[in-house]
């Protein structure tokens, strides 16, 4: 099994372009989560998903950020437009049965807004 | 709601020592505890979780922990630290009605020669 996988690993875009940060769930495992990781606020959960819907997206800072899991292999989050304090890490990560197994964590999008 | 708290931000041990880093947490119920491992730019990695049963839980690279329920503890443990260790580390709390795990601030081991 590849593990989560997560794309771009690296992303350098300047304020106000458009980010779209991709997930790839390790297949049969049926709920999903975005997490930020910052130096100032550790990690936080920004939105999960269950079965492909969105179960809590208290976690999304603003409405500059949206996520979409079409399929049960994908997921994106978007943030539009972009400034520099979303600078961070994002980590997608998937379990299966909820959390008995723990969650797998994919390695990250390190996103730097110039 | 959930919560923990991981007292130590930064410890540093010789190689060979023995290990203790501590996690704290805030919940009603029976807990799900976790503790999972971050080395230098890689994602999180499970060591070992908590459900219910034996309160002295084994993990992975030689790691146990112990939940105490009347400390509301779940310390993680290591008799003999190697170099390999130096990564930071997570204490995660999840509940029996939800998905979401809450992690705490992390502690970053520093391992000396």
């Amino acid at each position: 099994d590849a593990g989560v996988i997560q794309s771009p690993r690296h992303e350098v875009t300047e304020m106000g372009q458009e980010v779209t940060l991709r997930c790839k769930p390790i297949s049969g495992h049926n709920s999903l989560f975005w997490y930020r990781q910052t130096m100032m606020r550790g990690l936080e959960l920004l939105i999960y998903f269950n079965n492909n819907v969105p179960i809590d997206d208290s976690g999304m800072p603003e409405d500059r950020f949206s996520a979409k899991m079409p399929n049960a292999s994908f997921s994106t989050l978007k943030i539009q437009p972009s400034e520099p304090r979303d600078s961070a890490v994002y980590f997608c990560a998937s379990s299966l049965a909820r959390f008995n197994y723990g969650y797998t964590f994919g390695s990250g999008t390190r996103l730097t807004v110039v | 709601a959930q919560s923990v708290t991981q007292p130590d931000i930064h410890i540093t041990v010789s190689e060979g020592a023995s290990l203790e880093l501590r996690c704290n947490y805030s919940y009603g119920a029976t807990p799900y505890l976790f503790w999972y491992v971050q080395s230098p730019g890689q994602g999180l990695q499970l060591l070992l979780k908590y459900f219910s049963g034996d309160t002295l839980v084994q993990g992975i690279k030689g790691f146990e922990a112990e939940f105490k329920r009347s400390q509301s503890s779940f310390n993680l443990r290591k008799p003999s630290v190697h170099w390999s260790d130096a990564a930071e580390y997570f204490c995660a709390v999840g509940a029996s009605n939800t998905d979401k795990l809450i992690f705490g601030t992390g502690t970053r081991l520093q391992v000396f020669p």
